[in-house]
């Protein structure tokens, strides 16, 4: 088996601020993720990439920078951080291909001050 | 574009009741996108608890059961009788090929269930 890797657990920032969430992955899959997760809300995703150097755009991704250097690891910045920027972002990460099971990493909680 | 709609939660029942948490989508997409429950656990990351890929077929794990119905466009998760350990956020997800070509799923918003004892 493998594992997703988040780090921090917690990040707080303040209010325009850039800060960086990092995950790694050593199950070997091509595809990585992020999602938010906002409370009441579903996942909803922001950015993702079916390989090394490759970004791909989810719904979300205004108001956010992604970097995928690696394949075992997948960065996301927050440009400029907001106040309602307060949320839990997951990383996950699939063998890419369709019917697959997508794993979760344990998250980082965000709080903007 | 594809989405997901779920029971709104908290959801409170009383050990050993029946449970259902409903779920119905709708796929732009494909015709018959893969569905999926995902759970997660208090102090744990979000894990696959059963998919069904096939129209039609269902589901089984830890004793929850989801039927695959396409002509509702639903994927109902049910139990016959729950336990305490299966308090938990429940998500209702759909896979598919996103516009890249790439694997992607479309959660719903999720169902807090807490199991009294």
């Amino acid at each position: 088996g493998g594992i997703i890797t988040q780090t921090p657990k917690f990040l707080i920032g303040q209010e325009g601020q850039k800060l960086t969430l990092k995950c790694q992955q050593n199950f070997n899959h091509d595809t990585m993720y992020w999602y938010r997760q906002d409370s009441g809300k579903g996942l909803r995703l922001i950015y993702y990439s079916i390989t090394e150097n490759d970004l791909q755009k989810g719904d979300l991704s205004e108001g956010y920078d992604a970097s995928r250097e690696k394949k075992s690891s997948f960065s996301l910045t927050v440009t400029s951080a907001q106040k309602n920027e307060m949320a839990v972002f997951l990383c996950a990460s699939s063998p890419g291909t369709a019917n697959t099971e997508v794993f979760f990493g344990k998250g980082t909680r965000l709080t903007v001050v | 574009g594809d989405s997901v709609t779920q029971t709104e939660g908290p959801v409170t029942v009383s050990e050993s009741e029946s449970l259902i948490i409903n779920c119905t989508y709708s796929a732009t997409s494909i015709a018959y996108p893969n569905l999926f429950w995902y759970v997660r656990y208090p102090g744990e990351g979000l894990q696959l608890l059963l998919k069904v890929i096939t129209a039609g077929q269902k589901g089984s794990s830890r004793g929850f059961e989801a039927t695959y119905n396409k002509e509702t466009t639903s994927f109902h998760l049910q139990k016959a009788s729950v336990q305490e350990s299966d308090s938990a956020v429940y998500y209702c997800a759909l896979g598919d090929l996103g516009s890249s070509g790439s694997w992607q799923l479309i959660f719903g918003s999720g169902t807090q269930l807490t199991v009294m004892p």
